[in-house]
């Protein structure tokens, strides 16, 4: 069965580094997001993109944050100054194009600790 | 802005007891799904309800969508510690259907 994958599974970083968290989504999917989750609460949508661009972003997701495909394969979250805050689960998820069934598909996630 | 509250938060029961946990929407809804997490791991695609007042089962699963289409609920009967993990609703968020709004989950623990 198809998956999305993510790398690396841990990454450990100081205060006002940048870090890359890299997702292969499902190849025949369109639609890509990332979401997060600190340690113990409810997971929070950040950004969704589809067609090479942002269709939808949240709050959280402010001028430290960035999304790409520089490939046909992978999708990327950049955090550009990581703060102590940002330490969580990051969660890729990608979604087929057809169908009324909305059903997202997460990766295993990418646990970002700052320190 | 939308929100999604789910109850209870925590939930322990016996092996072989039932569970139920509910989900409140602040709005309509236009579809809900229904995602399981098993501790260190991640959401897992249950099930989506799209009709007002529409129930559907899996097994020991059963989800309601309600019919004013701002809460729904998922029953497990007879739990099995398989069953052990956070269990979260998600409407989409500002009409949306491609982001969602997930609640806080209801954490279940089954004693063998």
């Amino acid at each position: 069965e198809p998956e999305v994958t993510q790398t690396p599974s841990h990454q450990v970083t100081q205060m006002g580094q940048e870090v890359i968290l890299r997702c292969v989504p499902i190849s025949n999917h369109l639609y890509f997001y990332w979401y997060r989750q600190i340690l113990g609460q409810k997971v929070e949508f950040l950004v969704s993109f589809y067609n090479n661009e942002i269709s939808e972003k949240s709050e959280i997701f402010d001028d430290q944050f960035s999304v790409e495909r520089p490939d046909g394969s992978n999708f990327t979250l950049k955090i550009r100054s990581t703060k102590l805050e940002d330490s969580a689960m990051y969660f890729c998820a990608s979604r087929a194009a057809l169908g009324l069934v909305y059903e997202q598909y997460f990766g295993p996630g990418t646990r970002l600790t700052v320190t | 802005g939308q929100q999604v509250m789910q109850i209870p938060q925590y939930q322990h029961v016996q092996e072989g007891e039932d569970f139920t946990t509910y989900c409140n929407s602040s709005t309509t809804l236009s579809n809900i799904q229904w995602y399981k997490q098993r501790p260190g791991g991640h959401p897992v695609f249950l099930i989506q309800l799209v009709k007002s007042g529409e129930v559907k089962k899996q097994k020991r699963l059963t989800f309601q969508f309600g019919e004013a289409k701002k809460n729904s609920s998922l029953h497990i009967t007879a739990t099995q510690t398989t069953d052990v993990g956070t269990y979260f609703c998600a409407g989409p968020r500002g009409g949306s259907n491609y982001k969602l709004t997930f609640g806080k989950g209801t954490l279940l623990t089954v004693n063998p």
